[in-house]
């Protein structure tokens, strides 16, 4: 099956930008689906179809995705997007769906 | 708003069953596919099943496919996870989420519950 390789952790100060990669082979060629999940708390869909933002989700989150390497860019990072971050894709060879083992953002 | 609100977790024997519940509102409930899926403690999130908008259409990782059973009640806007033959590894938080598209769904979540525990230990 397909997998999917997210750093364990990224730590960012306050203000800078915040870059959380997702690999995968050729995962260009793919879809890619980022989820946020606060303790405690039900996962989030901040990001879809590699860079789309659904409504609510603020300006400063935003994806890119290309080669073996699928990107979250957070900007301007506040105290409250601290969270654990999961990538997500279709993998045709299962056909389903499969996720990242997810990376702890904090900021600092 | 899309609330998903689940129920039924708790500590069941490995080899038992147990059956979880998600109560659906503030959405058209029988327009859209539905999954659950799971995470094991400090584990990251797994996949488990999804049923089409009008039940007609089942899919089951390879993990629960045979044990587990995914069921709706579009007249009560409900969705159900039949849980048998229980493994110590089923034990997880068990979230249903939304599909983002309608009729049979394209496997992106948008909305999520809280989740239920459900912990298998003998």
């Amino acid at each position: 099956s397909y997998a999917l390789t997210q750093s364990p952790s990224v730590s960012v100060a306050p203000g800078q930008t915040a870059r959380i990669t997702c690999g995968g082979n050729n995962i260009g060629s793919k879809s890619v689906h980022w989820y946020q999940q606060k303790p405690g708390q039900a996962p989030v869909l901040v990001v879809y179809d590699d860079s789309d933002r659904p409504s609510g989700i603020p300006e400063r989150f935003s994806g890119s995705n290309s080669g073996n390497t699928a990107t979250l860019t957070i900007s301007r990072v506040e105290a409250g997007d601290e969270a654990d971050y999961s990538c997500q894709v279709w993998d045709s060879s299962s056909d389903h769906p499969v996720f990242g083992g997810g990376t702890k953002l904090t900021v600092l | 708003q899309v609330q998903l609100v689940e129920s039924g977790g708790g500590v069941v024997q490995p080899g038992r069953s147990l059956r979880l519940s998600c109560a659906a509102s503030g959405f058209t409930f029988s327009s859209y596919g539905i999954h659950w899926v799971r995470q094991a403690p400090g584990k990251g999130l797994e996949w488990v099943a999804l049923i089409s908008y009008d039940g007609s259409n089942k899919d089951y990782a390879d993990s629960v496919k045979g044990r587990f059973t995914i069921s709706r009640d579009n007249s009560k806007n409900t969705l159900y996870l039949q849980m048998n033959s229980l493994r110590t590894e089923d034990t997880a938080v068990y979230y249903c989420a939304k599909d983002r598209a309608d009729d049979d769904g394209d496997y992106v979540f948008d909305n999520w519950g809280q989740g239920t525990l459900v912990t298998v230990s003998s």
